[in-house]
């Protein structure tokens, strides 16, 4: 079983839609959890972070944690053709003087107009 | 969002021959990444550097990689005699000013190894 589980996609909706990315995770240490887009050959841009179980928003981005599924989403609301782009999973442990990140392989998001 | 920089943007090189990378991360953090992505495929952990040491090396990061601290604010990454499976986006990474748990990410590296 993988680290960390990402439907690759594609994923197409048109602008407005509530969006739901999703990943899966089989590694029970991971403490702290991140999502960043990505666009091609460009680098990762954090978007998220969420420390532990439980719910962030900013705007129009919603980040949820469950801890107890090993399950986490990040909700896209009144979705904008600039929006699309690749959506990158991530997490780590508690490292003390390393905290790499695990990656899912991404979502490729297309918002149409 | 903070910055971390990385130079150059593209590398073409020959096999075996060596590269090096360069990346300035957010000033004076103890904390230090290099992840590299090959096309298509997902974002993997290369190395970890924590107060000017090596804290964690992935299966990737053979001998022919080496990590480097050439003077307080610059980090190099090696690959001392490239081969063509060595082509891929290399990113350096740093957590935030007084974080640790999360990280920004540089720009990338585009290496190409012909």
């Amino acid at each position: 079983q993988k680290e960390v589980e990402q439907d690759p996609g594609p994923l197409s909706v048109p602008e407005g839609a509530i969006v739901s990315l999703n990943c899966t995770y089989s590694n029970s240490a991971f403490q702290y959890f991140m999502w960043y887009r990505q666009y091609s050959r460009k680098g990762p841009e954090l978007l998220m972070y969420t420390y532990s179980s439980g719910n962030k928003e900013d705007g129009r981005f919603t980040a949820q944690v469950d801890k107890s599924s090993k399950y986490i989403s990040l909700f896209i609301r009144d979705s904008q053709p600039s929006d699309s782009a690749t959506y990158l999973c991530a997490m780590s442990s508690s490292g003390g003087s390393n905290y790499k990140l695990t990656f899912g392989k991404g979502t490729l998001l297309t918002v149409n107009p | 969002e903070p910055e971390v920089t990385q130079t150059p943007s593209h590398q073409v090189t020959q096999m075996g021959q060596e590269v090096i990378l360069r990346c300035v991360p957010i000033s004076n953090h103890l904390y230090f990444y290099w992840y590299r992505q090959i096309l298509g495929q997902k974002v993997e952990f290369l190395v970890s550097f924590y107060n000017n040491e090596i804290s964690e090396k992935s299966e990737i990061f053979d001998d022919q990689f080496s990590v480097e601290r050439p003077d307080g604010s610059n980090f190099t990454l090696k690959i001392r005699s490239t081969k063509l499976e060595d082509s891929a986006m290399y990113f350096c990474a740093s957590p935030p000013k007084g974080g640790t748990d999360t990280q920004y990410f540089g720009p990338g590296t585009r290496l190409t190894v012909l």
